[in-house]
Parts: C-alpha cells; structure tokens; sequence
C-alpha cells in the first residue's frame, strides 16, 4: 500500500532563516505531488505542484521553492523565512486514481 | 482564492443525530469529486468519492449526494459521533485535465455529546 511522510512534524524557526521541508511517497510510481499551505482555521492554498522529476509547477509567487531531485521526494525551501510563511504544510501525491493523498503534515512556526 | 481566505462556516450537532454537510462547486465540466475528513494538527483524510455518472454512493456511515444540475454536494454522516468531528472539505476534478483539485471552502462539524 501507499504511504506519504513528511518530516519534520514541528519546526521553529527565526525570521530570516533558512527552510528544508521533505515528503516522501512509498509504494507508487511517478506521482503528481503536492504542496500546500493551510493557515489557521482556513482552507488549503496550493503551493507548488509536480508531474515528474525536476518538474516544478508554481501557483504562488513567494519566497518559497520546491525540487523534486527523485521520483517519490519533494522538498520545500526558503533562503530566508518570513513571519508569513507561519502555517501548516501539507503534501500530498496523486496516482492514477486522480485522487489526492495527504501527508500528516509539517506545524512551522516563525518567530 | 475564496477558500483561502474565509473563517470556516460551522455545523454543531448533537451525538446520535444524522449531518449533512453542502458543497457548491464551481466547474460544470468536473466529474470526479472527493470528500476529505481533516482532524485538528493532522492532514486530510480520503473519506468517500463520486463520479458524475452517479448521483448518489453510500459507504460506512456517510453517503454522498451529486446534483449535476445545480453543482451541488453533500455529505451525510449518519449517526454522527464525538469522532467525526473535524473539518470536511469537498475536492471537485476535472478528469484528465491539470490534475489539480478545487477544493472548497471547508465546513467544521462540532459533535456535542
């Protein structure tokens, strides 16, 4: 069966600080992932969004990236963090199926 | 986008009652629609999923109800429970397209025991 992790669950970090994001995919092949961000009590924002390797869709102009350097790994980066970029990560893959699977999820918190 | 932005609408029930959570979406064109289930600090669950060639499917407890005409969804849980309280959000999917989601706005169901 498929499964998707994210690590890590919990992050605080200081503004102006580097961000490094991982989700991984297992037991599926040449998935679409996802980013998203869902701040407090709202619903979910897409991010970025991925059909094969080193393929990098983004829907939101930000100071955050997102690389995809193996077929099942997404990660999601920032050179420099804002208070803004507060909020819950979630990423998710999609088979064939069209349905879309989340992660747990990752709580960033910037101070 | 509107889903972003907005508090959540709320439903409170009492335990034991049946729910019924709405979902307008926005595309005519999709045909495949999801219903997630998300849990405080936890990410979405797959709950229950509908094509357009159906109007109605029933699994454990819920039941999903699509009406074409006036782009409509609803979600009904039955005998609802403390557990089943989280925030629902309905997903619409245009098969074949960019494989990228609508999602809606997100209803949060309070359970009351």
């Amino acid at each position: 069966s498929q499964t998707i992790h994210q690590w890590p669950a919990t992050l605080v970090q200081p503004v102006g600080s580097p961000l490094s994001l991982e989700c991984t995919v297992e037991g599926t092949s040449n998935p679409n992932l996802y980013w998203y961000r869902q701040a407090a009590g709202r619903g979910l924002q897409l991010l970025f969004y991925s059909i094969g390797i080193d393929q990098i869709s983004s829907e939101v102009p930000q100071n955050l990236s997102a690389s995809r350097p193996q077929d099942r790994q997404f990660i999601l980066s920032s050179k420099k963090l804002l208070l803004s970029d507060s909020g819950f990560y979630l990423c998710a893959w999609m088979g064939l199926g069209e349905t879309q699977y989340f992660g747990p999820g990752t709580r960033l918190l910037v101070l | 986008g509107e889903s972003v932005g907005l508090h959540l609408p709320t439903l409170s029930v009492q335990e034991g009652d049946n729910s019924i959570i709405n979902c307008a979406y926005s595309n005519s064109a999709s045909d495949y629609f999801i219903w997630y289930k998300q849990e405080s600090g936890k990410g979405p669950q797959f709950i229950i999923d509908i094509r357009s060639n159906m109007d109605k499917r029933q699994g454990q407890r819920v039941t999903v109800l699509l009406n074409k005409t006036v782009k409509h969804l609803s979600l009904q849980i039955a005998a609802t429970q403390p557990g089943d309280s989280a925030v629902y959000f309905c997903a619409e999917t245009l098969s074949g397209g960019s494989y990228i989601p609508t999602f809606g706005r997100g209803t949060s169901l309070i359970v009351h025991p």
